[in-house]
């Protein structure tokens, strides 16, 4: 059964670094596609980076240059370290795996229970 | 401000059928059939319903159906249950520079 579990959330303060893993099962991670997608409370849906499979990452204009996707393939976890962390990026990040219609994003067709990051003093 | 809009809420009674629209551009929905939408119950994650436009995954009821004209995305759900009462996301391929786009949301309230 193909599965993701995240961890790693919590409180944190402004200006803080938080790292989130993601352990997949089911299904290896370098040979796919995979997402962060957050919702802050109450919000709606938006996607924060995407590392596709031969390593090229993808990310949102406000987590640019703060957030970093990246993979361990040995243990098959899925991380995103965030820095400068802000007010506005407390929100529940999901982890995703993507399915991909020739070399564009068809769905994100799994996702992980959540981890909530709180960015607050 | 989110990049598809969808209505903010809908309801309807039991046995009955309601649809949600999905509005967006030239280039997102108009350009590409790879439309998702997602079904999100209170405190859980979203769960794909709907992929490439009209398809269904796997143990997805046949209640739920979606289509396409122009701009524009809809998902209509038959024969209301109380279980559909959900928050629902659409979402659309928009290229290789924005990648993808969501909307807004909309709550489905089963009367």
């Amino acid at each position: 059964e193909v599965q993701l579990v995240e961890s790693g959330g919590g409180l944190i303060q402004p200006g803080g670094s938080l790292t989130l893993s993601c352990a997949a099962t089911g299904f290896s991670l370098s040979s796919n596609y995979l997402s962060w997608v957050r919702q802050a409370p109450g919000k709606g849906l938006e996607w924060v980076s995407i590392l596709y499979n031969n390593g090229n990452m993808y990310y949102a204009d406000s987590v640019k240059g703060r957030f970093t996707i990246s993979r361990d393939t040995s243990n098959n976890t899925l991380y995103l370290q965030m820095n400068s962390l802000r007010a506005e990026d407390t929100a529940t990040y999901y982890c995703t795996l993507i399915s991909m219609m020739v070399v564009a994003i068809d769905s994100f067709r799994v996702w992980g229970q959540g981890a909530m990051v709180t960015v607050s003093s | 401000q989110s990049a598809l809009t969808q209505p903010a809420s809908v309801s309807g009674s039991p046995g009955q059928s309601i649809t949600i629209s999905c509005t967006g551009t030239d280039n997102d929905i108009g350009s590409y059939n790879l439309v998702s939408w997602y079904q999100q119950k209170s405190g859980k994650a979203p769960k794909l319903i709907i992929f490439e436009g009209r398809k269904r995954p796997s143990g997805i009821s046949n209640r739920f159906s979606a289509s396409k004209s122009g701009n524009t995305a809809s998902l209509t759900i038959a024969g209301l249950q109380a279980e559909d009462e959900a928050d629902y996301y659409c979402c659309s391929y928009a290229g290789t520079i924005r990648l993808v786009v969501f909307g807004g949301g909309t709550k489905l309230t089963v009367l």
